[in-house]
């Protein structure tokens, strides 16, 4: 089953606007990672929070963590047209011999209207 | 570009064929993972393999089989193939430290007809 899930499946917003995606998930992880993906094309990452951390920032970017809550978001600042695509949490739960591997969530898909 | 290169960019074959997907990790990654994105089961972690060994399985048929090679590249064998197995399969690569950032390569599109 799938480990982490977004909040909202889609979010349609005007340009300048800011957007927010939610991510819950069912055990304790190492660190949780955003990805971003244009239609039926490769992941791109965004940006990778630890359970230490809470919050963390890049560009328009701002994460934060809950793991008492075990859930993330993400919000992007004034969005652009091209912000139009899927977004990914994936978190890295593994120890041990088996690090590494992600589970991913649905996807939200983000869709900005100029 | 994330520096993970992946061929062929598309492939259409028939049910009970078996094709080979290919993955050039990041220039130095001695990890590399695959993951297979349909429209039914999202985004699911196949295989890892660290420097040439299998490192951890996931959600891997048994119609399926990889392996890392010396100079790192992998491979990703589909057999038997039937219509489900139409997908998008991404390969991702980190290096050996952690943090584990993964850099996606562009995928290979199935086609099972």
């Amino acid at each position: 089953s799938q480990q982490g899930e977004e909040d909202p499946q889609a979010l349609s917003i005007q340009e300048g606007e800011n957007a927010t995606m939610n991510c819950s998930y069912k055990t304790s992880i190492n660190n949780l990672q955003w990805y971003r993906q244009n239609s039926g094309r490769g992941l791109v990452h965004l940006i990778l929070i630890r359970s230490n951390e809470r919050e963390k920032h890049s560009g328009r970017l701002r994460v934060t963590l809950d793991t008492s809550k075990k859930s993330s978001s993400l919000l992007i600042t004034a969005s652009r047209a091209a912000d139009t695509a899927s977004y990914f949490c994936a978190t890295d739960t593994d120890r041990g011999s088996t690090l590494g591997r992600l589970y991913f969530g649905r996807g939200t898909q983000l869709t900005v209207w100029p | 570009d994330s520096g993970v290169t992946q061929t062929p960019k598309h492939l259409i074959t028939a049910t009970g064929q078996r094709v080979t997907l290919r993955c050039s990790p990041r220039s130095g990654d001695l990890s590399v993972y695959w993951y297979q994105q349909s429209l039914d089961q999202g985004l699911q972690f196949l295989i890892q393999y660290y420097n040439g060994e299998e490192r951890a399985k996931g959600n891997i048929l048994e119609r399926f089989s990889a392996q890392q090679f010396p100079d790192l590249h992998s491979e990703l064998n589909l057999s038997s193939l039937e219509l489900g197995d139409s997908a998008l399969y991404f390969c991702a690569s980190s290096s050996s430290g952690a943090p584990n950032e993964q850099f996606f390569g562009p995928g290979t599109r199935l086609t099972v007809l």
